[in-house]
């Protein structure tokens, strides 16, 4: 199936722990997103690569790290998580330029984390 | 700074009614407009899209008014549906780059 891929789909930590979630896509997209979902369904880009370069980086703290070791993977990597961290994460990719309708953001199916 | 105002943040419709959600932006180098649907569970889903050219797009029950002078733009949702129940997110981007999101409408259809 195409489409983007990440895990886990849930994640239960402690604080002070550090933790990764994976993302992956086989539509081809050379651009991929991280964005945070609050409880209040509020969607924030966090951030953003363009073939394994990046090229939007909000204001996020430091110990939220994206990879990317190509552009079809983009990883991230979250140090001494916080209560504050607790959100649903979701990945994305989309074709950098536009110019067709049908572009757009695919999104994966979310990571609900939950630091306690 | 949200750059995409959306209202209201909950709409409550009976079947058959029709839905309209409202959006506003504010930078004028925007010229992609979609709107995502989002269902418990999962990740908000590209519905449908219009681009700053064209006043109205439909496609099927789904329509994008758009009114560029006014920087507004609004989604409706003809013969409402129990299954159109989810949160609905309008958006805008420049050349489909660093995608910004409205705050949400949680839409519920009444039987």
């Amino acid at each position: 199936d195409t489409a983007v891929s990440q895990t886990p789909k849930y994640l239960v930590t402690q604080m002070g722990n550090d933790k990764s979630i994976k993302c992956e896509q086989n539509l081809g997209h050379d651009t991929m997103y991280w964005y945070k979902q609050d409880s209040k369904k509020f969607l924030k880009i966090m951030f953003s690569y363009n073939n394994k370069e990046l090229i939007i980086n909000e204001t996020v703290p430091n110990r939220f790290s994206p990879k990317s070791p190509d552009k079809a993977h983009l990883n991230l990597h979250i140090n001494s998580l916080e209560l504050g961290d607790s959100a649903v994460y979701f990945c994305a990719s989309s074709r950098r330029t536009g110019g067709s309708m049908g572009y757009g953001y695919t999104f994966g199916s979310g990571t609900r984390l939950t630091v306690v | 700074q949200q750059q995409v105002k959306q209202s209201p943040q909950s709409l409550i419709v009976q079947k058959g009614g029709i839905s309209i959600i409202n959006c506003a932006y504010e930078n004028t180098a925007f010229d992609y407009f979609p709107w995502y649907q989002q269902f418990p569970g999962k990740g908000p889903a590209l519905l449908i899209a219009i681009r700053p050219d064209v006043s109205e797009k439909k496609e099927g029950r789904f329509t994008i008014s758009f009114n560029k002078s006014a920087k507004q733009f609004s989604l409706h949702i003809m013969d409402s549906q129990p299954g159109d129940s989810a949160t609905y997110f309008c958006a805008a981007s420049i050349n489909n780059n660093d995608m910004r999101f409205g705050a949400g409408t949680r839409l519920t259809v009444k039987p």
